[in-house]
């Protein structure tokens, strides 16, 4: 069972390239998190699913945009990155019911020049 | 909104010693509060979680302690281990019988290293 799996591992990017972080599960979870996590400030929400077809806002979700078109993929896009955005991002998914265990992948590091 | 305040950031003990972390959250309202364990280059992964209704929870090696009067929860790792050492996460957040983690916010993590 793969769990979360996150395409690519790793990715150097130019400033004002677009770029999409790819995600997915094949555990049939609802939810599904897409969360960065930066030196000293821990892990935080960019937009998050709730189920296909619905998205939301999380903490930090300026720059950044998903699509839920079915239960398995959740991508992430930078339209137009920042050296800002220089982050290692993490997926995530988790059952939809009373608030339980998040499920994350390996993460993908960006780096933007 | 919710906010994690999560002490020491870094955090070294003798292998065999007690690891101490603890976090305080400001929303009354939270009611489900996990810790993730973080090694290095991996995802972190769910250790131990504990919902408001319960005082303290214990898992082999690691409990956590709950005190919603103060605002606190703690977690404690008895006789450390070199596997220990990684970067732990407190979370707080939830409060929704229906829904998704998306209220969950994150503590800042503590690196804790065991030396053998």
């Amino acid at each position: 069972i793969a769990g979360i799996t996150q395409a690519p591992t790793s990715q150097i990017l130019a400033a004002g390239r677009r770029m999409t972080l790819r995600c997915t599960q094949d555990m049939r979870h609802n939810a599904m998190y897409w969360y960065r996590q930066d030196l000293g400030l821990g892990l935080r929400l960019i937009h998050y699913s709730n189920t296909a077809g619905t998205t939301g806002k999380g903490e930090v979700p300026d720059g950044y945009s998903v699509s839920r078109a079915n239960t398995d993929d959740f991508p992430l896009t930078l339209a137009s990155a920042v050296p800002s955005q220089t982050s290692v991002y993490f997926c995530a998914s988790s059952v939809l019911r009373e608030t339980g265990e998040l499920f994350f992948g390996e993460g993908s590091r960006l780096t933007v020049l | 909104g919710e906010n994690v305040e999560q002490h020491p950031s870094t955090l070294s003990v003798q292998e065999g010693d007690s690891a101490v972390i603890k976090c305080t959250y400001s929303d009354s309202a939270s009611n489900y509060f996990p810790w993730y364990k973080q090694e290095l280059g991996k995802g972190p992964q769910l250790i131990i979680d504990i919902r408001s209704n319960v005082g303290e929870k214990k898992d082999q090696r690691i409990a956590v302690t709950l005190n919603k009067t103060a605002k606190h929860f703690s977690l404690h790792i008895t006789e450390t281990q070199p596997e220990d050492s990684a970067v732990y996460f407190c979370a707080a957040g939830g409060y929704q019988t229906q829904g998704g983690s998306e209220k969950l916010v994150f503590g800042k993590g503590t690196k804790l290293t065991v030396n053998p």
